[in-house]
């Protein structure tokens, strides 16, 4: 079975500060990974995956996230926020050979002015 | 190319009754996944469907149900509501059942049960 842990439920920053939301996951087979952003009153939206290769992916809207397997980690990064970045953040897994999606509990950002 | 419609966007129903969904996938995706959001258990895996058949179910009661028809269109169904049903209903579609292929979400049904 696979779990996703985002370490942070709410993330509050200044406009134009780097931000990192945390995620870690559990499984006994290898993962997809995957950033999804959900915006009010809206479905979810992908930022950016990896299914293999280069461990630092880059998204859109400037997010990027790194793979990192010792870890178990897919922590997702910006290096300047903008009030338009205020959204909860998902992040999730689907196994290997599989297709069910499995998500974390989310990340509320809210970046202040 | 129109996005991932679903039908109704809100909906409120009384304790007992039953409710059903729809949603429209885009155009040429055949796999259509189906997931509640509620504030307390976050996002839940209910089931997917490709080519008209059900390939994955999450861990929820026979209750809730769903079908994926010839065109990829799917409705998923709940009988005998309970309070505990209120939630944001999101479907995703996707080309095919392929990790690689993106999932493209519509803006869910929003379901108040009373």
């Amino acid at each position: 079975a696979q779990s996703v842990t985002q370490l942070d439920s709410q993330v509050p920053v200044f406009e134009e500060a780097p931000v990192e939301l945390r995620c870690n996951y559990s499984s006994s087979v290898s993962v997809y990974l995957f950033w999804y952003v959900q915006y009010p009153n809206q479905g979810l939206q992908l930022l950016l995956k990896y299914l293999s290769g280069s461990t630092l992916v880059k998204g859109i809207n400037g997010f990027e996230a790194e793979f990192n397997k010792s870890q178990t980690s897919f922590h997702l990064r910006k290096p300047s926020v903008h009030i338009s970045d205020t959204a909860e953040y998902f992040c999730a897994v689907i196994p290997t050979g599989g297709f069910k999606t499995i998500f974390g509990a989310g990340t509320r950002l809210f970046v202040k002015a | 190319k129109a996005g991932v419609t679903q039908t109704p966007r809100y909906l409120i129903k009384t304790r007992g009754q039953q409710v059903t969904l729809s949603c429209s996938p885009i155009s040429g995706h055949r796999s259509v996944s189906w997931y509640q959001q509620t504030p307390g258990q976050g996002l839940q895996f209910l089931f997917e469907y490709f080519s008209e058949t059900q390939r994955n179910k999450g861990n929820f009661p026979g209750r809730f149900s769903g079908r994926q028809f010839s065109n990829s269109r799917s409705e998923m169904n709940v009988s005998t509501l309970e309070l505990g049903d209120s939630a944001l209903y999101l479907c995703a579609s996707s080309l095919l059942r392929d990790p690689s292929y993106e999932q493209y979400f519509g803006p869910g049904t929003r379901l108040t049960v009373t």
